[in-house]
């Protein structure tokens, strides 16, 4: 079972925007609005900031955006904080797996 | 509030078992899908198993098919991980985790702080 593929680290400034990519197949990204979105600090459980690809649950920071493109789901984050430094995992519903997660996006705020 | 809380984890010998628990609060098992997911020591998020809310439909990553049972206890409000046959590729610490609907493809709102389980002899 194929992990979705992210990449293994991204960095920005305070204040700046990044964008993490999420890429699938059309067994899951490509077919499915279903894509999901975790953050999670160092020794934490993950939290859900994304879900059905754009949407935000109550309560998460409208710096936190996410879109879709064929097979490639992606998170943007605007106006980096500090707080935002974390790990970011993607999640989408597949027909094949039921549900598969990315290896994961370790975000430094420099 | 929701609240999910697990147990069950240690230490346990190559080709033992174990059984986690996840005690569920704030909601009614039944309306909702769970989900086991698994992280290994430094490393990312692994789906384990899912159960619809009905009860009536469980999934597996092909890594624990046949030898991770997931069930639930409606009466006493918790989910199950039975786990079989394990082996050292399965330390990790394992989060319970609820859907936000009862169906399997909906998001993850709500997780548990983890149980460790640590395999090795």
């Amino acid at each position: 079972q194929s992990a979705l593929t992210q990449p293994a680290s991204v960095s920005g400034s305070p204040g700046q925007s990044i964008t993490i990519p999420c890429t699938g197949a059309s067994s899951d990204v490509g077919s499915y609005n279903l894509v999901s979105w975790y953050q999670q600090h160092p020794g934490k459980a993950p939290k859900l900031i994304i879900y059905e690809v754009s949407e935000r649950p109550s309560g998460v920071s409208n710096r936190f955006s996410g879109s879709k493109s064929g097979n490639t789901a992606s998170l943007i984050i605007y106006g980096l904080q500090a707080e935002d430094e974390a790990d970011y995992y993607c999640c989408s519903y597949s027909v094949i797996t039921t549900l598969v997660f990315g290896g994961g996006t370790k975000l430094t705020v420099l | 509030e929701v609240q999910l809380l697990e147990s069950g984890g240690g230490l346990v010998q190559p080709g033992g078992s174990l059984r986690l628990s996840c005690v569920a609060s704030g909601f009614t098992l039944t309306n909702y899908a769970m989900t086991w997911v698994r992280q290994p020591p430094g490393k990312g998020l692994e789906w384990v198993s899912t159960m619809s809310g009905s009860g009536a439909s469980t999934y597996y990553a092909d890594s624990v098919k046949g030898r991770f049972i997931v069930s639930r206890d409606t009466s006493k409000k918790t989910l199950f991980l039975q786990m079989n046959t394990l082996s050292a590729e399965d330390t990790a610490v394992y989060y319970c985790a609820k859907h936000s609907t009862a169906v399997v493809p909906a998001a993850m709102d709500y997780w548990g702080q983890g149980s460790l389980v640590t395999v090795s002899s």
